[in-house]
């Protein structure tokens, strides 16, 4: 499975959209990126992934960009409760396969 | 719906002491089941799979091993606790595609 590269922390305003970039320079065609939060003190949770177009969710939007290089992971408007550590993963999607997780990026949204 | 169950919440054991931690899925049947091991401020780490009963995936050596008596029970046991054993220890179930679900974790300290 690719490597992921996400900055170590950002923070981010109450209401205000975050954006946190991954990157996975060395992804395979037939590997998906995930995106998975880790709310401190409990079990992550999935939120989105894709393959090449963009996602959206109730809880998210994954951009990848054309060469699937990269990927940025928005929330349209940060709450509170959205502060956590989140978790950039790639790896060969639809076999129920194992995550490898890096460190993610830790999230702060502040009021 | 699925839900996912780890018992205990919070264990403290002393060194060289046994261990037996359990997980139990509801609402699926065969799913893959997963352990995982996070020390403190770190990221996950994969230790052990399981595609089917009776069968184990190992992904790092250890002094841990993991059992799958049943369809949706997955075991993950010690003979001789160590320090370096501490940490939070998360199940997760998956279908043959998509996101893993992760359970509340068992938070585990080794004296």
């Amino acid at each position: 499975d690719a490597k992921t590269t996400q900055p170590t922390s950002m923070d981010c305003a109450e209401g205000r959209a975050a954006n946190l970039p991954c990157n996975h320079s060395t992804i395979s065609g037939n590997e998906y990126v995930y995106w998975y939060r880790q709310i401190h003190s409990q079990g992550p949770q999935y939120i989105i992934h894709g393959l090449k177009n963009n996602e959206t969710n109730e809880m998210a939007s994954l951009i990848i960009t054309e060469d699937r290089k990269s990927s940025t992971l928005i929330l349209p408007h940060a709450t509170l409760r959205d502060t956590a550590v989140y978790y950039c993963i790639v790896r060969v999607g639809n076999q129920g396969g194992k995550l490898i997780f890096g460190q993610g990026t830790e999230l702060s949204v502040k009021p | 719906s699925q839900t996912i169950h780890q018992w205990p919440a919070t264990l403290v054991q002393p060194v060289g002491s046994p261990l037996s931690l359990e997980c139990t899925v509801e609402g699926t049947s065969n799913p893959n089941l997963y352990w995982y091991r996070q020390a403190a401020g770190r990221g996950l780490q994969l230790l052990f799979y399981s595609v089917g009963i009776g069968q184990i995936s190992s992904e790092v050596p250890q002094n841990l091993s993991a059992s799958r008596p049943q369809d949706r029970q997955f075991i993950l046991s010690s003979k001789k606790l160590l320090l370096s054993d501490s940490g939070f220890y998360l199940c997760a179930w998956s279908r043959l595609a998509d996101e893993q679900f992760f359970g509340p974790g068992t938070r585990l300290t080794v004296l």
